[in-house]
């Protein structure tokens, strides 16, 4: 089975530019997390989606942040313009949860993509 | 708010060695914790986990317990591989059946042939 599948895995621009990332879950994975791992830190969540919705969006920088998750599959996180900070690795993990859901559901990462502004 | 607080790396051991990485976490309730780990080159894995105090997770010979008194989860293995080595990340669940993950800073190890 094939796990959380991320694109590109690298990626250089200069600032200001914008920059745009993708992600294909895990085959019936309804829920969909993009987290920012800064250097030498743990990856902070971004935003999260249960099918198409964005359930948890707090710590996303919505003026120049943006993502979407059309037909409740695949995600893009779109960062325009980008600006020096905004390099480090954007994850993307997937996992099945249903409303119901008292107890953790495994999150599956990605490889990440590693954003290098200069 | 809740955070994790995670030892300090990077961690350098010979094979054989006994590890153990400090994790404390600081919360409201009793969340339940995690450690992942992440090989060279590829995502975060999910090693193992404990849902209420005095539970012990355990995978591949790793294992932490859940401390409510010490609000601690360490991590612990009686004889690491070089093939152990990778970044280590102490993580709790934020707010409850949230699934919201909040990480500590990860810690570094390296086993030596």
């Amino acid at each position: 089975e094939a796990g959380v599948v991320q694109s590109p895995r690298y990626k250089i621009i200069e600032k200001k530019q914008p920059v745009a990332f993708w992600c294909n879950p895990i085959s019936g994975h309804n829920t969909l997390y993009w987290y920012r791992q800064n250097l030498g830190q743990g990856p902070e969540l971004l935003i999260r989606y249960e099918n198409e919705e964005a359930v948890d969006d707090s710590q996303l920088p919505k003026d120049r942040f943006s993502a979407e998750r059309l037909k409740g599959v695949d995600s893009t996180l779109k960062i325009q313009p980008a600006e020096l900070g905004d390099s480090a690795v954007y994850l993307c993990a997937s996992s099945f949860r249903t409303s119901q859901s008292r107890s953790y559901n495994e999150q599956f990462f990605g490889p990440g993509t590693r954003l290098t502004v200069l | 708010g809740n955070s994790v607080t995670q030892m300090e790396g990077p961690v350098t051991l010979s094979e054989e060695a006994f590890l153990t990485i400090n994790c404390t976490y600081t919360a409201t309730g009793y969340p339940s914790l995690f450690w992942y780990v992440q090989y060279p080159g590829e995502g975060l894995q999910l090693l193992l986990k404990a849902t209420k105090a005095d539970d012990k997770g355990s995978n591949k010979g790793f294992e932490a317990t859940y401390r409510k008194e010490t609000t601690s989860f360490h991590l612990e293995k009686g004889s690491v591989q070089v093939s152990d080595s990778a970044v280590y990340f102490c993580a709790l669940e934020d707010g409850g059946a949230t699934n919201k993950l909040i990480f500590g800073t990860g810690t570094l190890l390296a086993v030596q042939p």
